[in-house]
């Protein structure tokens, strides 16, 4: 079993609509929590980054954390077709240098 | 801010010949960067971690004398594939991480194809 999970979609969406990707978890010391968005043949680019549980907002982006659930969510509200990309969470120990652990990623299509 | 970028972005080489990529980071000093792959449609895996000054450390699996790793500053490091085989064409990708900070941001990548 991987240590972090993600369902690899595809996930197509009508624009305008509120989209919702998630990973789970099992190795309950990651603390340090990360969305990067992946266009093809680009790099990964930081969208959020949070610590522990709780809710952070950026814009449109919206990310949770739930630590007692082993669970993430990055919530995208007024999706646009410029969204559309491979969105990977990733985690870090905060014990444990500086290595992230990624899921395998979500590709989102949002449709005109 | 915290602008990784690479070169080449794209390069083509014979099978057995060595090619070197570079990853800096423009605007910010970077005690440690770290170097992935990335095949089709599959996410980053780790090869190795950097920390200027010093050896790089490899994942296991990863051939250390076959991906020749230097960091010999706060805002360069280099990946050299050497003796290239077509196995090893693939999407590497660099990161670099801000002193003190948690974030990594990455670079654009580099599509290597080994005929």
């Amino acid at each position: 079993q991987k240590e972090v999970e993600q369902d690899p979609g595809p996930l197509s969406v009508p624009e305008g609509a509120i989209v919702s990707l998630n990973c789970t978890y099992s190795n309950s010391a990651f603390q340090y929590f990360m969305w990067y968005r992946q266009y093809s043949r680009k790099g990964p680019e930081l969208l959020m980054y949070t610590y522990s549980s709780g809710n952070k907002e950026d814009g449109r982006f919206t990310a949770q954390v739930d630590k007692s659930s082993k669970y993430i969510s990055l919530f995208i509200r007024d999706s646009q077709p410029s969204d559309s990309a491979t969105y990977l969470c990733a985690m870090r120990r905060s014990n444990a240098g500086n290595m992230l652990t990624f899921g395998g990623g979500t590709r989102l299509m949002v449709k005109p | 801010g915290a602008v990784v970028s690479q070169h080449p972005s794209w390069v083509i080489c014979k099978s057995g010949t060595s090619v070197k990529i570079e990853c800096r980071s423009l605007d910010f000093q970077a005690t440690t960067m770290f170097w992935y792959r990335q095949f089709p449609k599959q996410s980053l895996m780790l090869m190795a971690t950097s920390n200027e000054g010093s050896k790089a450390t490899y994942e296991q699996g990863v051939e250390k004398d076959k991906f020749l790793i230097n960091h010999a500053s706060l805002t360069l490091s280099t990946l050299t594939v050497t003796s290239a085989h077509p196995e090893d064409s693939s999407f590497y990708i660099c990161s670099a991480k801000l002193a003190g900070g948690g974030e990594q941001y990455f670079g654009p990548g580099t599509r290597l194809t080994v005929t």
